[in-house]
């Protein structure tokens, strides 16, 4: 049973450019959330989404956005790329339908902005 | 404004012994807490969780205890085991009844076994 994954796995980019990370949930789960985690600091959350649209948003800018597939993968797209975009992105995935609330988390992206 | 604090940076332990992770929460509208646990180059691994209802959930070697009225949970591993040092991320939620919100994580600490 694959858990969730996450592409690519380190990414260099310029100030200014376009990124787009992409992750596959983990197998019977519909929910995507997407969390940014700079250095030292916890998992922060950007946004979530279900029935591919956006159900719920973190205090980030509307540089970033997503995207959700009818195969329930994600995408997470973040525009004009600043130097403290740099962190490790983290998508997690969940069911709808649970009890409870777990998240399940893939290994992430590392997004260096030079 | 941080919601869920996590103070101590850093804790070393010997093996056999007991960890505590201590974790406090401003949010009156947390419901739902979860501990996480996170290898260098991975990502969180769901660890214990416990509902507001509780006071305590056990799961093998981990319990966690909740103290709603101080807005205070703690983690205990007991016995402390060398594969369990990792950093610790505690995690708060309203509770959704079957949703997933997004969750609201303390810094973490970072949790040494020394043999």
């Amino acid at each position: 049973d694959a858990g969730v994954t996450q592409s690519p796995t380190h990414l260099i980019k310029t100030r200014g450019q376009q990124v787009t990370l992409r992750c596959s949930p983990k197998s019977g789960h519909d929910t995507v959330s997407w969390y940014q985690q700079a250095l030292g600091q916890g998992p922060q959350f950007i946004f979530q989404y279900y029935e591919e649209e956006e159900r719920q948003r973190g205090n980030f800018p509307d540089r970033f956005s997503g995207h959700q597939f009818p195969n329930y993968s994600s995408e997470l797209n973040v525009n004009a790329l600043l130097l403290g975009d740099s962190a490790l992105y983290l998508c997690a995935s969940s069911f709808r339908g649970a009890l409870f609330d777990e998240q399940y988390f893939g290994p992430g992206t590392r997004l260096t902005v030079t | 404004d941080q919601q869920v604090k996590q103070n101590s940076p850093s804790l070393s332990v010997q093996e056999g012994r007991i960890s505590i992770l201590n974790c406090d929460y401003t949010n009156s509208m947390f419901d739902y807490f979860l501990w996480y646990k996170k290898y260098p180059a991975e990502g969180p691994t769901f660890l214990i969780s416990i509902s507001s209802i509780k006071d305590k959930n056990e799961d093998g070697r981990f319990t966690v205890f909740l103290n709603k009225s101080a807005k205070h949970l703690s983690l205990h591993i007991v016995p402390s085991q060398p594969g369990d040092s990792a950093v610790y991320f505690c995690a708060a939620t309203p509770y959704s009844g079957g949703g997933a919100d997004g969750l609201t994580f303390g810094k973490g600490t970072h949790l040494i076994i020394q043999p």
